[in-house]
């Protein structure tokens, strides 16, 4: 059973072209988010949602927008991708980070490889 | 702010010895930290994590990683390295609670950890 998924798990695109990633968790958590991986191996977080409302939204183009359609899945939405977006996005989820001890533990996808041509 | 710094981009054991990876953080209040490790190819997961309890954790696979205040920091160890040990390993800090950054991880830069016969 596979705890976080993402789709696709390659995407290779134009430049100006606009894609979207999916993620789903089956692990009954509150909380999802977006992580962006440079070339560089470098994570930062982009968004996080917490019952489908956005917590995190951290400085992200607005070509960039996460939709949550209920908490078990958190979608990524970009418009006019650039040559710059080419990374490797990951999904991750846990428990409500207010909700005890296991709150920070984070379950990650396997990872979107995007590349910008 | 918080971030983490992890000495070292690379560290190279033979299998059978020690393993030590660096981790030192900043943290205006009391952090959470944990190590993560990526596989080639795969998605993170969680090796162990320190949440104020213990300040020796145990974590998978033998590794664990002990809290030192003091120092500010949270290196790994391993006893004894396999070969399946090789991956590429994150230290990540998380703040308290409340506000819009709970939840937020602040990942380290990764050691790639290459283990030689």
């Amino acid at each position: 059973d596979t705890a976080v998924s993402q789709t696709p798990k390659y995407l290779v695109t134009q430049m100006g072209n606009d894609k979207s990633i999916k993620c789903e968790q089956n692990l009954g958590h509150d909380t999802m988010y977006w992580y962006k991986q440079d070339s560089k191996k470098f994570l930062k977080i982009m968004f996080s949602y917490n019952n489908k409302e956005l917590i995190i939204n951290e400085t992200v183009p607005n070509r960039f927008s996460p939709k949550s359609p209920d908490k078990a899945h958190l979608n990524l939405h970009i418009n006019s991708l650039e040559l710059g977006d080419s990374a490797v996005y990951f999904c991750a989820s846990s428990q409500d980070p207010l909700a005890g001890t296991r709150r920070y533990e984070q379950y990650f996808g396997p990872g979107t490889r995007l590349t910008v041509t | 702010a918080q971030s983490v710094t992890q000495l070292g981009s690379h560290v190279s054991v033979s299998e059978g010895a020690l393993v030590l990876l660096r981790c030192n953080y900043s943290s205006s209040v009391p952090p959470y930290l944990f190590w993560y490790v990526q596989y080639p190819n795969q998605g993170l997961q969680l090796l162990l994590k320190y949440t104020s309890a213990a300040t020796l954790v145990k974590g998978i696979n033998g590794f664990e990683a002990e809290f030192k205040k003091s120092e500010t920091s949270f290196h790994l160890t391993k006893p004894s390295a396999h070969m399946s040990d090789a991956a590429e390993y994150f230290c990540a800090v998380s703040k308290g609670t409340g506000g819009t950054s709970y939840g937020k991880l602040t990942f380290g830069q990764g050691t790639i950890l290459t283990v030689h016969p």
